[in-house]
């Protein structure tokens, strides 16, 4: 069974950072891309980031570009995404989510883990 | 980058009820690249369609997609109480993803 478990979230004061991590089991980690994708309250989805199973190769959504930084290690099938920076804006839950580049689509998504960026 | 604008923004539907999703992109999207997910309150997404009009493992056939271009449709056929929730397109290209804005179902 897949299962993705985010953590690291919680309160940070303006221009802080914070590193979430994204435990991966049930798949070959290493054969995927993996993404964040956020979700402010009571808004819709927004991607943040995405970085192929090579590793050579990391994207990102113009609105963290230059803040965030996403990793991953094979070896411990975890995901991660270094936040500095950070913003009021960047309150929000986080996924981690299994992309299925054969569908072109996100079949497995982690519970969320929630951000909030206030002093 | 890709705008995905979904329409209407609420659609309030009875139970039984067909229910009629719409998703138009900015420019043309690759039919393979286009997907749609149900959210749930305090739940994940959900995948539901992907390449515009195939079902994910375990959907039921009340749901189909279909489209091309720059228009897509997610249909359900026949509403039942677990379908009320928010649904959102989503396309990938050019190395960006981008989602809708979603489009609520909810309970008439």
């Amino acid at each position: 069974e897949v299962q993705l478990l985010e953590s690291g979230g919680g309160l940070v004061q303006p221009g802080g950072s914070l590193r979430l991590s994204c435990a991966a089991s049930g798949f070959t980690f290493s054969n995927y891309a993996m993404h964040w994708v956020r979700q402010a309250p009571g808004k819709g989805l927004e991607w943040v980031s995405v970085i192929i199973s090579s590793d050579v190769h990391t994207y990102y959504a113009d609105s963290v570009k230059g803040r965030f930084t996403i990793s991953r290690d094979n070896s411990k099938n975890t995901l991660y995404l270094q936040m500095n920076s950070l913003r009021a804006e960047d309150t929000a839950v986080y996924y981690c989510a299994k992309w299925l580049q054969r569908q072109a689509s996100f079949d497995y998504w982690g519970q969320g883990t929630l951000v909030a960026v206030s002093s | 980058e890709i705008v995905l604008t979904q329409s209407p923004g609420t659609l309030s539907l009875s139970l039984g009820e067909r229910a009629t999703l719409s998703c138009r992109a900015s420019q043309s999207v690759s039919s393979s690249s286009l997907a749609w997910y149900q959210q749930k309150p305090g739940q994940a997404p959900r995948l539901l369609i992907y390449g515009a009009s195939s079902r994910a493992t375990g959907i039921p056939d009340r749901f189909s997609g279909s489209g091309s271009g720059t228009d897509f449709t997610l249909t359900i056929s026949r509403l039942e109480p677990e379908d009320f929730a928010v649904y959102y397109c989503q396309q990938y290209g050019s190395s960006q993803w981008t989602f809708g804005q979603g489009t609520k179902v909810e309970i008439k």
